[in-house]
C-alpha cells in the first residue's frame, strides 16, 4: 500500500496554463506538506496544513494554492504557469506538527514549455 | 535564521570505501537532526534520525552523532555498496512553539555515486 501518493508523475504542459496536483495521505497523519525540488536538487518547502488548516505559507507567489479538503488530501493548483515553475514537487506527510519523521511522495515533475 | 550546509557533491567511492557527509547547522535551541536519502527517480526516505545532543542515529549501516559543541551530524557508512548510490539531504526541525512551524530545512543535498 502506498504511504503517500501523487497524481500526476510527470506533468507537462505550456506557459500560461493552470494545473494541479493530487496528494492522498493513507497513513492517519494530521500534517502535509509541499515541498519544491529544484534543477539542482535543492529542497523547499512551499506550504504545510495541520488539520486542513493552513500553517506555513514560505512567500510562495499567489499562483499557487494549496486545498486540503480533508486530512488525508492536499492538492495543490497553480495558476498562469511560469517557465520557472518547472520542478519537482513533492508531496509529505508527518504524524503531528513537527512530529520527527516526514513521509514523502513520489514526486511530480512538472515541465513548462 | 536557521540553516543547515552539506559538503559538496558529488562524492565518488569504490565499493567497500568509507563514506564520510560532512552536515553542520545553524539553529536557535535544540532542533531535531536527520538523515534523508533520495534513491534515483523517488520521493525521500528518512534514513536516521538524533533528538538531542550525543544521540548517536544508526540505519541500514549508517550513523550520524549530534554534536553540539561543532553544531554538526556528519553521515558515516564503514563500507558502502553500489545500492546506497543516492542523494543524501541533512535537515534539521524545531519543534513548534513561539512562532516556530515545525517545518524541516534542508541542506542542499549531496550525491554520492558508488563504483563497483
Amino acid at each position: 500500500d502506498t504511504a503517500v501518493s501523487q497524481t500526476p508523475k510527470y506533468l507537462v504542459t505550456q506557459m500560461g496554463n493552470d494545473k494541479s496536483i493530487k496528494c492522498e495521505q493513507n497513513l492517519g497523519h494530521d500534517t502535509m506538506y509541499w515541498y519544491k525540488q529544484d534543477s539542482k536538487k535543492f529542497l523547499k518547502i512551499m506550504f504545510s496544513y495541520n488539520n486542513k488548516e493552513l500553517i506555513i505559507n514560505e512567500t510562495v507567489p499567489n499562483r499557487f494554492s494549496p486545498k486540503s479538503p480533508d486530512k488525508a488530501h492536499l492538492n495543490l493548483h497553480i495558476n498562469s504557469l511560469e517557465l520557472g515553475d518547472s520542478a519537482v514537487y513533492f508531496c509529505a506527510s508527518s504524524q503531528a506538527l513537527g512530529y520527527n519523521e516526514q513521509f514523502f511522495g513520489p514526486g511530480t515533475r512538472l515541465t513548462v514549455l | 535564521g536557521n540553516s543547515v550546509t552539506q559538503m559538496e557533491g558529488p562524492v565518488t567511492l569504490s565499493e567497500e570505501a568509507f563514506l564520510t557527509i560532512n552536515c553542520t547547522y545553524t539553529a536557535t535551541g535544540y532542533p531535531s537532526l536527520f538523515w534523508y536519502v533520495q534513491y534515483p527517480g523517488e520521493g525521500l526516505q528518512l534514513l536516521l534520525k538524533a533528538t538531542k545532543a550525543d544521540d548517536k542515529g544508526s540505519n541500514k549501516g549508517f550513523e550520524a552523532t549530534y554534536r553540539k559543541e561543532t553544531t554538526s551530524f556528519h553521515l558515516e557508512k564503514g563500507s558502502v555498496q553500489v545500492s546506497d548510490s543516492a542523494v543524501y539531504f541533512c535537515a534539521l526541525s524545531r519543534l513548534p512553539h513561539s512562532g516556530n512551524t515545525g517545518k524541516l530545512i534542508f541542506g542542499q543535498g549531496t550525491t554520492l555515486q558508488v563504483k563497483p
